[in-house]
């Protein structure tokens, strides 16, 4: 079956402009991450959805990054007035349920570059 | 210092060797521990998890956990050039009950298997 797809899956921005990210999750999972990928930081936390409750978002690094899960599925990343530290790759996940045993499926990410 | 230490590599073996991976980290809180393959240019894909200390085996991968020491291993017998990626490790400790089961990544070891 179809697996998490993520679009676009490069971008280059000029630093000030704003850009939307998407998030496709796997049909049926509840629960969603978005997580940043920066060279030698590894994976950052940065939000996270579960069905109809508030989400988590202890990871955005700054008031710039928002996002949003319509309809319990699609997820948008929003990034306003990017900067150059934004340059990343930017990864979603979603599992089936919330909980350890529920295995987090990555997508192929979006690779930004911020000039 | 960062939650989770891992050593980026890169990490160049001869085919048919035994690869040792670690880990370590900071928070004994951690009760679950995950490792993950990334191909370039792709998500993050589990390969294996444990919740304990002690050795857990899938093949030619072997997952260990050491508490007492906060340090985990991955070791891949008879290793294979498609071996070749980033492996990182993960962590997370058990939430509250409507927390986040948030997972904290290592940087990601780059190995290459050479043919």
């Amino acid at each position: 079956g179809a697996g998490v797809s993520q679009s676009p899956s490069n971008k280059v921005t000029e630093k000030g402009k704003d850009v939307e990210l998407r998030c496709d999750p796997i049909s049926g999972h509840t629960a969603l991450y978005w997580y940043r990928q920066s060279l030698g930081q590894g994976l950052e936390f940065l939000i996270y959805f579960q069905g109809n409750s508030a989400p988590d978002k202890s990871g955005l690094p700054s008031d710039r990054f928002s996002a949003e899960r319509t309809g319990g599925s699609v997820s948008t990343l929003t990034i306003q007035r990017t900067q150059q530290e934004d340059s990343a790759v930017y990864l979603c996940a979603s599992s089936l349920d919330r909980g350890l045993t529920y295995e987090q499926y990555f997508g192929p990410g979006t690779r930004l570059t911020v000039t | 210092q960062k939650e989770v230490e891992q050593d980026p590599g890169p990490l160049s073996v001869p085919e048919g060797a035994i690869v040792s991976l670690n880990c370590t980290y900071s928070n004994s809180a951690f009760q679950y521990f995950m490792w993950y393959r990334q191909y370039s240019r792709k998500g993050p894909e589990l390969l294996m998890y444990t919740y304990s200390s002690g050795n857990k085996e899938d093949g030619r991968f072997t997952a260990q956990v050491d508490k007492s020491s906060k340090y985990i291993s991955l070791f891949i017998r008879d290793s294979q050039p498609s071996d070749s990626a980033t492996y990182l490790c993960a962590m997370s400790a058990i939430p509250t009950t409507s927390g986040t089961y948030k997972y904290i990544f290592g940087t990601g070891t780059r190995l290459k298997v050479l043919a």
